[in-house]
């Protein structure tokens, strides 16, 4: 049971922005870095962002990512085709029950 | 350049314990701040977090496996086991294994295995 919180879906039309937004609670996002990953389909998840706003080498600068507060937010400037994917936020949590790495519930973008 | 690979059952029974291992390279689960974790993602669903090893031998489980969940990892053998007691139809998912290491500003799972799809059915 994901306890952080994404919009089912987001779309957009070739070179439009889109933004997903994660929100989460004082004890994960609020004290802990924000993390994204991309899955396109049929592959494995791919590390997008780490914290909060660091992308990896060779994953493109029209990706980006933000932090405030206990939420977190994803843009995907001059969307391609090829961003046509699901994305997740995660981050670590740090509750009663010790740290643990939880994952939001997905977002499937679609391209227009 | 560092690869993950999952390999277990594709099909198991329910109640059967599950063991998977994770065979790596590019790294050493020696090396201080690297970790090892598995995540799961049942089909059409989101991903969920399983555990995690440290190279100290730390280990992290979800809380709501944790019952069920073991992780080791033989370092000569550049390999990470999970096992799963007491399997069930809902436990059907895709397994990754995933490299991590502790950064100041946290860690994270980079890269990921294949994965490797296990069905529980009798």
């Amino acid at each position: 049971q994901s306890v952080l919180t994404q919009p089912p879906s987001a779309s957009g039309t070739p070179g439009q922005r889109v933004t997903i937004s994660c929100s989460g609670s004082s004890s994960n996002i609020g004290s802990n870095t924000v993390n994204w990953y991309q899955q396109l389909p049929g592959t494995a998840p791919k590390l997008l962002i780490y914290s909060n706003n660091q992308r990896p080498s060779g994953v493109p600068d029209r990706f980006s990512g933000s932090k405030s507060g206990t939420s977190a937010s994803l843009a995907i400037s001059g969307l391609q085709s090829e961003d046509e994917a699901d994305y997740y936020c995660a981050a670590w949590d740090d509750s009663l029950n010790g740290r643990v790495y939880v994952f939001g519930t997905g977002t499937k973008v679609t391209v227009l | 350049q560092i690869t993950l690979k999952e390999s277990g059952p594709t099909l198991v029974k329910p109640t059967q314990t599950l063991t998977l291992t994770c065979t790596f390279s590019g790294f050493s689960l020696s090396t201080s701040g690297v970790g090892v974790g598995w995540i799961r993602q049942p089909p059409g669903k989101a991903l969920e977090w399983l555990a995690l090893i440290y190279w100290d031998d730390d280990k992290r489980y979800s809380p709501s496996l944790k019952s069920r969940l073991t992780i080791t990892k033989d370092t000569s053998k550049n390999q990470v086991v999970l096992t799963m007691t007491n399997m069930d139809p809902v436990d059907t998912a895709t397994y990754y294994c995933a490299h991590s290491r502790l950064e100041q500003t946290g860690d994270w799972f980079d890269p990921w295995g294949q994965g490797t799809l296990v069905t529980v059915s009798s």
